[in-house]
């Protein structure tokens, strides 16, 4: 089945030591997203990627950044965790085709900061 | 700017009752509209999306939804929960921006609790 996978499932750090959580599609859509979703929040957008144009959320903090090498990948750094930063990434995928806005999940990557 | 208004954070129903979940969105453009399921620790589902056509959308595990344009509503409904609607679930709303492609705005998201 055509799905949204993210690597790995539950990461924990250390406060400051850099992440990367991965997230791959077999969708062949043209959209990627990255979300944080906080205990009992709705998902705030960070970024996307509309191909490979990238196009940051205003108020997305400069220690996020994310990568996409190719149609299939797109990974999500963050530089220097805060305690903050603790939450559920979620990654998600749109055809632009479409254009209805339709949204494709993965399960989640839940970060733990210590 | 849209926005999306779910009054109820929490909602506990019986187990085979009726449930009602409640969206609100405003827009000055026409919208898309979705329901999206969240199971503890796990990504988002869609339940059910209104794109154009008959106001009244059904959608997975008996879930049914209208769209409401004069009252800018979409309301989530079931007529008999089940102990595995346990979830939290989204509206969003999709609008096309100025860079030609949907923005989707959630919800703070409803709790939903059935109890047995």
């Amino acid at each position: 089945d055509a799905m949204v996978i993210q690597n790995p499932r539950y990461q924990v750090t250390q406060f400051g030591k850099p992440v990367t959580l991965s997230c791959s599609q077999t969708l062949n859509h043209n959209v990627m997203y990255w979300y944080q979703q906080k205990s009992s929040q709705a998902p705030k957008l960070l970024f996307h990627y509309y191909d490979k144009d990238f196009n940051n959320e205003a108020d997305t903090p400069d220690n996020f950044q994310s990568r996409r090498p190719n149609t299939s990948f797109c990974f999500l750094d963050i530089r220097s965790p805060g305690l903050g930063d603790a939450a559920m990434y979620l990654c998600a995928t749109s055809r632009v085709a479409g254009r209805t806005g339709e949204l494709f999940f993965g399960e989640g990557s839940r970060l733990t900061v210590l | 700017a849209q926005s999306v208004t779910q009054l109820d954070s929490q909602v506990p129903v019986f187990e085979e009752a009726p449930v009602e979940l409640r969206c609100n969105y405003s827009s000055s453009v026409s919208v898309y509209l979705f329901w999206y399921v969240q199971y503890p620790n796990q990504g988002l589902q869609l339940l059910l999306k209104y794109l154009s056509g008959s106001t009244l959308v059904k959608g997975i595990n008996g879930f049914e939804a209208e769209f409401n344009k004069s009252q800018t509503s979409f309301h989530l409904r079931k007529p008999s929960v089940h102990i595995s609607d346990t979830a939290e679930y989204f509206c969003a709303v999709s609008v096309r921006n100025s860079g030609g492609y949907q923005k989707v705005t959630f919800g703070t998201g409803t709790k939903l609790q059935v109890i047995p």
